[in-house]
């Protein structure tokens, strides 16, 4: 089975900061890898996709990188609406998340 | 812009089925996407549940699979989760999904007596 491993699984961190989340896979995924952010009561939103794309309408400061097993989603310049959870998700074969990664207020 | 909708009982009592449904409006069921379930439990992360594509193939988490149904409605533009034999653990917000990007707002199920 799929396995993804997210770290780290806390992050405590300050408005201005630049802030990266690594999600390795157990095998090559190649560049299916989509990053979400999640806020308490709403489902995931799609950030980035098949590793490094930016989705329609989210701010540049957040950029994914990485290919197959090795991914990373960077934060450059917190901002105040940053601070929630955060998963990485392979869609290479079904799907399988990361554990999640809560970006807090230092 | 395809947009989800799940739909079902809030609340199921233990060793029952649940039973959500996920309409589909903005985009049709038989476009060439896969649709899935996802799960979460209260304070916990995202567990996929299972998908399909309208061609026939259904796919199953398989820790979960013996209690699992997934089905469409075509004429509908909904499909369905079917999870039987029901504990506290099936206790979570269940999403529907429509490719990464496109998610229904989810909906709890609270699995108690």
């Amino acid at each position: 089975d799929m396995q993804m491993t997210q770290s780290p699984s806390t992050l405590s961190a300050s408005v201005g900061d630049r802030v990266t989340i690594t999600c390795r896979a157990s095998d090559n995924i190649n560049n299916w890898l989509a990053w979400y952010q999640q806020k308490p009561g709403k489902a995931p939103k799609l950030l980035i996709y098949e590793s490094s794309s930016l989705e329609n309408g989210i701010p540049s400061r957040f950029s994914g990188s990485g290919s197959g097993t090795e991914f990373t989603l960077t934060i450059t310049g917190l901002q105040p609406d940053d601070f929630a959870s955060y998963y990485c998700q392979q869609y290479n074969y079904l799907w399988t998340f990361g554990q999640g990664t809560k970006v807090e207020i230092k | 812009q395809v947009q989800l909708q799940e739909s079902g009982p809030g609340l199921v009592k233990p060793s029952e089925t649940l039973s959500l449904t996920c309409d589909v409006s903005g985009g049709s069921i038989i476009s060439d996407n896969w649709w899935s379930w996802v799960r979460q439990p209260p304070g916990k992360g995202l567990e996929w549940i299972g998908d399909f594509h309208h061609t026939g193939p259904i796919n199953y988490n398989p820790s979960l699979k013996s209690r699992l149904t997934i089905s469409v409605d075509k004429s509908k533009n909904q499909f369905s989760l079917r999870v039987t034999s029901v504990t506290d653990a099936d206790t979570a917000v269940y999403f529907c999904a429509g490719t990464v990007r496109n998610w229904g707002p989810g909906t709890l199920v609270t699995v108690s007596s």
